[in-house]
């Protein structure tokens, strides 16, 4: 049980164009959803916290303009990184809390590989 | 800013020794910690999770402990196996219902046949 899926796994697009990454909790349902990038050999940095029915909530440094999120419903949240470039390279991966459940582990998909040429 | 840190940033072992790996958080007012493994190209998988009124935790060969006095996290892992070989990250939740994770910077394990 517990699963989180991303869609796309792997995308490529060009500079300027934007791109959109899907989160989706497969069983349960998620209030709470998060979003972190990734560099190779690096760790996971946390993006945002995206909300159902709310606005997200951004960490210090993620511009709210680039990486729009949009969490229209319990069981799915967007990102989407507009006019993407080269730098925006990384991969994606989020994370779903069930709504009910207290404080059981997040789950993660399994990622989306974004390369901006 | 504060930060989840790991000691080691590689570790190698022989298949069936056991392994240690360490991690190191600044934050007193973490309640929760989790331990990850990831897989190249995958996302973080749960290994088993800790909270701060515990000293230990086992679970199916992996066990868990922490020494609050001197914010340290470990992870142990009986009998490695050359499946165990990914990246770990020990994570921390500052308190709250939020649930936001810090993520450590990870270690790579890495088993030899």
């Amino acid at each position: 049980g517990a699963v989180v899926s991303q869609h796309p796994s792997r995308v490529i697009c060009k500079s300027g164009t934007s791109v959109k990454i899907e989160c989706r909790s497969l069983d349960f349902q998620a209030t709470t959803m998060f979003w972190y990038r990734q560099f190779p050999k690096q760790s996971l940095m946390l993006m945002a916290t995206s909300n159902e029915g709310s606005k997200a909530t951004y960490e210090q440094g993620v511009e709210k303009d680039k990486f729009l999120i949009n969490h229209a419903s319990l069981t799915l949240s967007t990102l989407t990184v507009t006019s993407a470039h080269p730098e925006d390279s990384s991969f994606y991966i989020c994370s779903a809390k069930p709504s009910t459940g207290g404080s059981s582990p997040l789950h993660f998909g399994n990622g989306t590989r974004l390369t901006v040429t | 800013g504060e930060s989840v840190g790991l000691h080691l940033p590689t570790l190698s072992v022989q298949e069936g020794d056991n392994s240690i790996i360490n991690c190191a958080y600044s934050n007193s007012a973490s309640d929760y910690f989790i331990w990850y493994k990831q897989e190249s190209g995958k996302g973080p998988q749960f290994i088993i999770d800790i909270r701060s009124n515990m000293d230990k935790r086992q679970g199916q060969r992996v066990t868990v402990l922490l020494n609050k006095t001197v914010k340290h996290l470990s992870l142990q892992i009986a009998a490695t196996q050359p499946g165990d070989s990914a990246v770990y990250f020990c994570a921390e939740n500052r308190g709250g219902a939020t649930n936001k994770l810090i993520f450590g910077t990870g270690t790579l394990l890495a088993v030899q046949p």
